[in-house]
């Protein structure tokens, strides 16, 4: 089966940065996403790392190892409207479709 | 539309209930998912749709559970006879088309909640 791992939850505070990782065990490999969803809403698109190394985009950054099947989510200069729960999404192509298989998501908790 | 809308928002069903669910994607959107989720867990899988074809069904978790896509764009997930461990946000996604770098857009997903 696939086998996507993260933390259930962080704790964090404000102004701080928090790195979120997330490590998969799955049968195909096309690409891992990272979204962001609200309690209530729906999931939201964050990133997207198909190659090895670090994508950045203002304050959020995620980076991939495609040998070790690992993923982290980097927040920096954290605000409270980035309490959320961060999921972890690999694509899955087994034959011909490609569809995201999608980790428990990790809950990011404030102290204040 | 300018988002993915899915209807109704929330939904209680008495068991042994039948519902439907609808999702408008994204128009022109090729692809497009149906995933359960239960509070505090991620996403899981139920069914993709490219087009008007069902290419995918394998995380349908009985017969019970039905959808279609007739015309390639509105799609319907049908619950027949209703338990309560169906009780769940239903989320649709589209995409433009397989694979590429682009994410998936979800709608804001129907609560069911079977009593």
């Amino acid at each position: 089966g696939q086998n996507i791992d993260q933390p259930t939850e962080m704790t964090a505070t404000e102004g701080a940065i928090v790195q979120i990782n997330c490590t998969y065990q799955t049968s195909g490999f096309n690409g891992l996403f990272w979204y962001q969803q609200h309690a209530g809403e729906a999931p939201t698109f964050l990133s997207y790392n198909v190659l090895d190394g670090l994508e950045e985009k203002g304050r959020f950054s995620s980076f991939l190892s495609r040998s070790k099947g690992y993923s982290y989510l980097l927040l920096k200069e954290l605000q409270m409207k980035d309490s959320a729960s961060y999921l972890c999404a690999v694509r899955i192509p087994p034959g011909g479709s490609y569809i995201p298989t999608f980790g428990r998501g990790t809950s990011l908790i404030f102290h204040p | 539309g300018a988002g993915v809308s899915q209807s109704p928002r929330y939904k209680v069903a008495k068991r042994g209930q039948d519902v439907a669910l609808r999702c408008d994607p994204i128009s022109g959107h090729v692809s497009l998912f149906w995933y359960q989720q239960a509070l505090g867990q991620g996403p899981e899988f139920l069914t993709y749709f490219q087009n008007e074809a069902q290419l995918d069904k394998s995380g349908l978790p009985s017969d019970r559970f039905f959808a279609e896509r007739p015309e390639g764009s509105v799609s319907t997930l049908k619950i027949q006879r209703t338990q309560q461990e169906d009780s769940a946000v239903y989320l649709c996604a589209s995409s433009p088309r397989e694979g590429g770098t682009y994410g998936y857009t979800f709608g804001s997903g129907t609560r069911l909640t079977v009593v």
